[in-house]
């Protein structure tokens, strides 16, 4: 049974427009979240997280928003470059949960066009 | 190097054999995670090593795999008697705790 889910396995942009990737989870004990990148024959990269205290955290192009009540999470790319094109992994653990694994979703595709 | 570093980038075996992938994580990161990305699939959890504590292995999809960290550092994922549904890309990762994981580029498994 899958507690991280990214229902959209892709997603196109036209370069300059804004991405969003969305993830949904069922385990309300997770308290914090991360969105990972993936080039191929590439190790995924850590992008950017936030923590269920907040519901939103902005790094530069990249914000994550968080809806604890609705369990969802989204991930805004403005503006989307082709550098940008890549997997994006959503994941989730309980932080305070000593020996807790980080569990990910199966991943969005996302390609941006010039 | 500075960051995981994982080996064999790349292993082709034939179906029945036993296979060892090592991992090499970041420099006193107390935690070690083993997961496999199947062709169109996500990343799967494996195995999750946290210190001293006993691993994680609620994700080991069946006996014939298991993993070692040896001194809290260096790790051995092994599949034995490997099966064609065992090829994958096994990823390795480290992290001080919970959190901001670091990943190896991975070990592109091939069971013919």
């Amino acid at each position: 049974d899958q507690q991280v889910k990214q229902n959209s396995p892709s997603l196109s942009v036209q370069e300059g427009r804004i991405s969003i990737l969305n993830c949904d989870y069922t385990n309300s004990m997770f308290d914090y979240f991360l969105w990972y990148k993936k080039y191929p024959a590439e190790g995924p990269t850590f992008l950017i997280s936030i923590s269920s205290i907040k519901d939103k955290n902005e790094d530069g192009r990249f914000t994550v928003f968080l809806n604890k009540s609705a369990k969802h999470l989204s991930l805004h790319i403005v503006p989307s470059q082709p550098g940008d094109s890549a997997v994006y992994f959503c994941a989730a653990t309980g932080k305070d949960q000593a020996g807790t694994a980080l569990i990910f979703g199966k991943g969005t595709t996302l390609s941006v066009s010039s | 190097g500075a960051g995981v570093s994982q080996s064999p980038s790349n292993k082709v075996t034939e179906k029945g054999k036993d296979v060892e992938l090592r991992c090499d994580p970041i420099s006193g990161h107390t935690a070690l995670y083993w997961y496999r990305q199947s062709l169109g699939q996500g990343l799967e959890f494996l195995i999750y090593f946290q210190g001293n504590s006993a691993p994680d292995k609620s994700g080991l999809p069946s006996d014939r795999f298991s993993a070692e960290r040896t001194g809290g550092s260096v790790s051995t994922l092994t599949i034995q008697r490997t099966q064609q549904e065992d090829s994958a890309v096994y990823l390795c990762a480290s992290s001080w705790a919970t959190g901001e994981l670091f990943f190896g580029e991975g070990s592109r498994l091939t069971v013919l």
